[in-house]
């Protein structure tokens, strides 16, 4: 079946410093979705990617898709302390109406 | 709108017991899912259903039944607990398969 493999597991910063989250399928995606987890909450949708290629920003946080379109990363510019949670990223196969969630980057940042 | 709400919110099971865990939600979606969250393990797909008194396996649906009698609720069933059912159970909706899902805030369970 589809795997999604998310690494780093868990990365701890210090406020200011940029943080990258990496995605990689084993097959070809039809697109994928990244979502937030802070502690003790529930995940929450961040954005989507479609398209070989597509870079997506919001704010400090920049979403790649990549060319074949098998793996995928988030960059966050200046982390701050609001940034700490689990990020995951989701891959969803063409024809399938279900995501595979990578298993989650954990970010703690210091002040 | 309330979104996406699960009942209860906490519970603790003896092994053997059975109980139904509920999810509601008010947006008119089609898609709806149940997960279970285990530390280092992710978000992984017990059940799902793309619409209204239709069902399908996720990942890991070994111990667990569902039910979709109507669109905005979806029921996942346990009925005979085990310890290895102790976990945080997500419910999320979804309009359509291309589009982003919503969370409830989850029920943890335990199973003693």
């Amino acid at each position: 079946g589809q795997q999604v493999m998310q690494i780093p597991q868990y990365q701890h910063v210090q406020e200011g410093e940029d943080f990258t989250t990496y995605c990689n399928s084993s097959t070809t995606l039809s697109n994928i979705q990244w979502y937030k987890q802070r502690p003790g909450g529930h995940p929450v949708f961040l954005i989507q990617l479609v398209k070989s290629g597509e870079v997506k920003k919001q704010k400090r946080l920049t979403f790649q898709f990549g060319e074949a379109k098998k793996n995928s990363s988030l960059h966050i510019t200046a982390t701050q302390t609001t940034d700490v949670g689990t990020y995951f990223c989701a891959g969803m196969n063409s024809g399938y109406s279900t995501l595979t969630f990578g298993k989650g980057t954990m970010l703690l940042v210091s002040p | 709108n309330a979104g996406v709400t699960q009942t209860p919110k906490f519970r603790v099971l003896k092994t053997g017991q059975s109980m139904t865990l509920l999810c509601a939600q008010d947006m008119n979606h089609e898609y709806m899912y149940w997960y279970r969250q285990d530390p280092g393990m992710g978000l992984r797909l017990i059940h799902y259903s793309v619409g209204e008194g239709t069902t399908a396996k996720g990942e890991v649906p070994d111990g667990y039944n569902v039910s979709r009698l109507k669109k905005q609720n979806f029921l996942l069933g346990l009925e005979s607990a085990a310890p290895s059912q102790t976990s945080v159970y997500f419910c999320a909706s979804q309009r359509g398969s291309s589009y982003e899902q919503y969370f409830g805030p989850g029920t943890r369970l335990t199973v003693t």
